[in-house]
C-alpha cells in the first residue's frame, strides 16, 4: 500500500520570506501523480500544484515550486515570498496513474508571521 | 460556475443514529469520491462513485454506504454512528475516474 509521510507537523515563516515543506512517499509504482493541497480554516482543499512521475522538470506555479527526486521518494514544497493568505495547512498527496483515490499525509501547519 | 457543493455544512448526531450527506459535483464532471478527515489528520479514502456503482473502497466498514444518481450527485450513509465517526466528511469530484479531484467544503459531523 503506498503511504505519504510528512514529518513537520508545524512551519513558521515571516512574511516575504521562503519555506520548504517535506514530504516522503512510498509506493512500488513507476507511475503516478503527487499532489500540494492547502486547506485554509474555510475547510475546502485547494490544489497548490501537480508533478507527474514521468516528468523530470520540476513543477512550479508562481510562487509555489516542488523538488522532485524521483528515486529518493522526495517531494517538497517550496513556497518563495510568502504572504499572510499562505497560512494554512498543507497535505501532500499521491495517486495512482489510474484511479483517483488521493492518498494524504497527516498534514503541515504553516503559520506566516507579519 | 458553482464548484462542488455539499450539504449540510454541520449537523450533530446521537450514537446509533444513521445520517445523510449530499454532495453536488462540478459541473462537466461524472466521478465523485468521499473523504474522512479527522480532527488533525490527513483525509481517508472512502470511496468513490462512477456510473453509479461503487468502483473503489477504502478500509471503512459496510457502516458507511453511497450511492450515485443519475444526475452524478451523491450521497454518503452513515449506519449505526459511533463517536469516532465524528469527522469532516469531504465530496471531491472529478471529469472522470482517472483524473484529479476538486473538493467541497466539506460537511462538519459531530456524533454525541
Amino acid at each position: 500500500a503506498q503511504t505519504v509521510t510528512q514529518s513537520q507537523p508545524e512551519m513558521s515563516v515571516q512574511e516575504a520570506e521562503t519555506v520548504t515543506l517535506s514530504c516522503t512517499y512510498d509506493t512500488s509504482e513507476s507511475d503516478y501523480y503527487l499532489f500540494w493541497y492547502k486547506q485554509p480554516p474555510s475547510r475546502q482543499m485547494i490544489l497548490v500544484i501537480r508533478q507527474e512521475a514521468y516528468k523530470q522538470q520540476n513543477a512550479t506555479e508562481n510562487r509555489f515550486s516542488v523538488n522532485f527526486q524521483k528515486a529518493a521518494k522526495s517531494f517538497s514544497l517550496k513556497i518563495s515570498d510568502s504572504q499572510l493568505g499562505d497560512a494554512a495547512m498543507y497535505f501532500c498527496a499521491y495517486k495512482k496513474e489510474y484511479g483517483n483515490k488521493l492518498v494524504f499525509g497527516a498534514g503541515t501547519i504553516l503559520r506566516v508571521k507579519s | 460556475d458553482a464548484g462542488v457543493t455539499q450539504s449540510p455544512t454541520h449537523l450533530i448526531k446521537t450514537r446509533g443514529q444513521q445520517v445523510t450527506l449530499r454532495c453536488s459535483p462540478k459541473s462537466g464532471h461524472d466521478t465523485v469520491s468521499w473523504y474522512q478527515q479527522a480532527l488533525g489528520q490527513g483525509p481517508q479514502f472512502i470511496f468513490q462513485y462512477y456510473e453509479e456503482e461503487e468502483r473503489q473502497r477504502g478500509n471503512f466498514p459496510d457502516r458507511f454506504s453511497g450511492h450515485q444518481f443519475p444526475n452524478y450527485s451523491s450521497e454518503l450513509n452513515v449506519n449505526a454512528l459511533w463517536l469516532g465517526d465524528s469527522a469532516l466528511y469531504l465530496c471531491a469530484s472529478s471529469p472522470g475516474p482517472n483524473t484529479e479531484a476538486f473538493f467541497g467544503q466539506g460537511t462538519r459531523l459531530t456524533v454525541v
